[in-house]
């Protein structure tokens, strides 16, 4: 099976700064890669698909990128709100594994 | 509104078994594929199984394989996870999750979830 490997698993960054979560696939996977938002205390929210696309009422300032067994998610301005911790998952083949999450906080 | 409410989940023995539920309302169920994914406080997420809208495709992760079937009525707008010979390690918070189409693709709705405790 394809494993998922996100890195950092957590960081600390300061309001307005840009962070970068990677996201590498064992194996190529196309663009089959959704992104996930999880804030303390609720549920998972989707916010990126197809490695690159952003459903409606997701701040402009989440973005993803790549193909193949390398994605990122770049936050462009860190705001309080977006401390939450952030999960990659492939979609191309069952099983639709997760990444281990990588934790966002504020420095 | 879109809801999709888990029931079933409570304690239960080592080598036990468990049948969570989850009722969906507020969209046309059979037009999406279904997804059960867990959480264990303080840790990440991971896939248990999906459905496809017709049942005709079906998967697991390599934790639950063999022990866990997934399964759907879509004249009662339902999705279960018959859960099997439970380990310790299947204690967790399951969720039961929408797909964002009829087949095994990303989620874009999750419910509450229900916890599900192995111990004896």
């Amino acid at each position: 099976d394809i494993q998922m490997t996100q890195s950092p698993s957590s960081l600390s960054a300061s309001v307005g700064d840009r962070v970068t979560i990677t996201c590498r696939a064992s194996q190529g996977i196309s663009n089959y890669l959704a992104w996930y938002q999880q804030k303390p205390g609720r549920l998972p929210r989707l916010l990126v698909y197809a490695a690159s696309t952003s459903p409606s009422g997701v701040p402009s300032r989440f973005s993803g990128s790549g193909s193949g067994t390398y994605f990122t998610l770049t936050i462009s301005n860190l705001q309080p709100e977006d401390v939450a911790s952030y999960y990659c998952q492939k979609y191309d083949s069952a099983p639709l594994t997760f990444g281990g999450g990588t934790k966002v906080e504020l420095k | 509104e879109l809801q999709l409410v888990e029931s079933g989940g409570g304690l239960v023995q080592p080598g036990g078994s468990l049948r969570l539920s989850c009722a969906a309302s507020g969209f046309t169920f059979d037009d999406y594929a279904m997804h059960w994914v867990r959480q264990t406080p303080g840790r990440g997420l991971e896939w248990v199984s999906g459905i496809s809208w017709n049942s005709g495709s079906l998967g697991y992760g390599d934790s639950v394989k063999g022990r866990f079937t997934i399964s759907r009525d879509n004249a009662k707008n339902t999705l279960y996870l018959q859960m099997n010979s439970l380990r310790a390690e299947d204690t967790a918070f399951y969720y039961c999750a929408k797909d964002n189409s009829a087949f095994l693709q990303f989620l874009d709705f999750w419910g509450q979830g229900a916890p599900v405790t192995v111990s004896s």
